[in-house]
């Protein structure tokens, strides 16, 4: 089975800009997750959505957005880029069910210049 | 509020000299405790889950353990390959149990 893919890797923006982070799911999985990954904090949880519906919200600033296709692939978008919005960003997916493990794609790294 | 602490920050094992990684939590109604691996500049990759007190895995040189306050992840006889960073993270009631709260992870390197 094919893991979670994100794309793209890597992604250079400037302040202000806004930038738009795919996640393609493990077939069969209807949950994915999005993390923000930086040195100074960690793994923190951006929001989850299954099925189509955002069902938990970490947080973040409403800058931070997302959304799930109903081939249960998700985008996530970043308005007003900040500096401080470099990070390593993570996607997860599960089948949905609370506690189930969440498997995590290779990540999206976005530096702000 | 969910709490999860990694101890050590960092830890350096010679080959084949054993030792264990502690992940304290403080959590509402814990649902799941998952250890994950991380390699530089790559997603975590998933190891254990735990859903009770008590409980404990095994996969290769690494066994999980998980008590009321605490989850152990023992690495036996370590390999140069071994060389990661550990992270722990919680589910609770708080987030419905869909959010996962991490540590900030326990930095290991196993040298010849």
């Amino acid at each position: 089975k094919a893991g979670v893919t994100q794309t793209p890797r890597y992604l250079i923006k400037t302040r202000g800009q806004q930038v738009t982070l795919s996640c393609s799911p493990i077939s069969g999985h209807r949950s994915v997750s999005w993390y923000q990954q930086t040195p100074g904090q960690g793994l923190q949880f951006l929001f989850e959505y299954f099925s189509e519906t955002q069902r938990n919200k970490g947080n973040f600033p409403g800058r931070f957005s997302g959304r799930q296709f109903s081939n249960s692939r998700s985008e996530m978008n970043v308005s007003t880029l900040e500096l401080g919005d470099s990070a390593l960003y993570l996607c997860a997916s599960s089948y949905g069910q609370a506690q189930e493990t969440q498997y995590f794609g290779p990540g999206t790294r976005l530096l702000v210049l | 509020e969910d709490q999860v602490t990694q101890s050590p920050e960092a830890l350096r094992l010679q080959e084949g000299e054993s030792s264990s990684l502690n992940c304290s939590y403080t959590v509402s109604g814990l649902r799941g405790l998952f250890w994950y691996r991380q390699d530089p500049g790559k997603g975590p990759e998933f190891l254990f889950t735990l859903y009770s007190a008590g409980e404990e895995k095994e996969k290769e040189r690494l066994k999980a353990t998980l008590t009321k306050k605490e989850s152990f992840l023992h690495i036996t006889a370590p390999k140069p390959e071994d060389s990661a960073t550990y992270l722990c993270a919680v589910t609770g009631d708080s987030n419905s149990g869909y959010a996962l709260n991490f540590g900030k992870g326990t930095s290991l390197l196993v040298t010849p």
